[in-house]
C-alpha cells in the first residue's frame, strides 16, 4: 500500500533555511505535493512537482525530488516566523480520481 | 481564485442528533470534491470522494450510512453526520479539484469544520 512518511518536527532560527523531507513508497507516484496547515484551518496548496522533474524553484520555496530512493524535500529560504506551521508532503497517481496521500506532516517551529 | 468554503467552521451538538457540513467551491466548478478528517495532531485521512451527479465513493472503514454525502451541483457538496457520537469528535475538511486544471490534479481546501459532539 502506500505509505508517505516526514519527520516530526523541525526547529529553526528566523532567517536561516529550513528543509522538510518526505519519503514515499508508491513509485508509481504521478505528482508530489506539499500543503502548509496553520492552526485550526485548511491546507493551502504550496507547490508541487510531477514526477518526471528533478527541481522546482518558485520565490523561497525549493522543490527536490529523488525518484531513485522516492524522497523528496521542501527547502524555505530566509525563514520567517510566518512560516510556523504543519507541512505536508502529499502524493496522487494518474488515474485514481485525484486521490491524494498525505504524510504524517511536519511541524515547523520558526525562533527569533 | 481557487477558493474553498466550509460552513459551519464550528459546531456543537448533542449525541445521537444529526450535523450538516458544506462545502463550496466558490470561484470555480468542482466536479470532485474530496471529504477528509483530522484528529489533533495526526494526518488528514480520506473518507469519501465526491463526485457531482452520483454516489460518493467511500474509503474503507467509512460507514456511509453514517457519513452521507450529497454532490448536487458543481459547487457544492455537503456532508452529514448522522446519529453523532463523542467518537465523531473531529476536524472534517474538503477539498475540491477544479474541473478546469490540467493534469496536476490539484486540491484546494477548505477551511475545515471543527465538530464537538457532547
Amino acid at each position: 500500500g502506500e505509505d508517505v512518511e516526514q519527520s516530526l518536527f523541525l526547529s529553526v532560527r528566523e532567517g536561516d533555511s529550513s528543509v522538510i523531507n518526505c519519503t514515499y513508497t508508491d513509485s508509481s507516484s504521478t505528482y508530489l505535493y506539499w500543503y502548509k496547515q496553520e492552526p485550526g484551518a485548511g491546507l493551502q496548496l504550496l507547490t508541487y512537482i510531477f514526477s518526471n522533474m528533478d527541481m522546482k524553484q518558485d520565490q523561497r520555496l525549493t522543490v527536490l525530488l529523488n525518484k531513485k530512493d522516492k524522497h523528496l524535500s521542501l527547502r524555505i529560504a530566509d525563514t520567517q516566523t510566518g512560516d510556523s506551521a504543519i507541512y505536508f508532503c502529499a502524493e496522487s497517481k494518474t488515474g485514481t480520481a485525484s486521490k491524494l496521500t498525505f504524510g504524517t506532516g511536519t511541524r515547523l517551529q520558526v525562533t527569533l | 481564485g481557487a477558493v474553498v468554503s466550509q460552513h459551519p467552521s464550528w459546531v456543537i451538538c448533542k449525541s445521537g442528533t444529526s450535523v450538516k457540513i458544506e462545502c463550496r467551491s466558490l470561484d470555480f466548478q468542482a466536479t470532485t470534491m474530496f471529504w477528509y478528517r483530522q484528529f489533533p495532531k495526526q494526518s488528514l485521512m480520506l473518507m469519501a470522494t465526491s463526485n457531482e451527479g452520483s454516489k460518493a465513493t467511500y474509503e474503507q472503514g467509512v460507514e456511509k450510512d453514517k457519513f452521507l454525502i450529497n454532490h448536487a451541483s458543481l459547487t457544492l457538496s455537503t456532508l452529514t453526520v448522522t446519529s453523532a457520537h463523542p467518537e465523531d469528535s473531529s476536524f472534517y475538511i474538503c477539498s475540491a479539484r477544479d474541473h478546469g486544471t490540467g493534469g496536476a490534479n490539484e486540491q484546494y481546501f477548505g477551511p475545515g469544520t471543527r465538530l464537538t459532539v457532547t
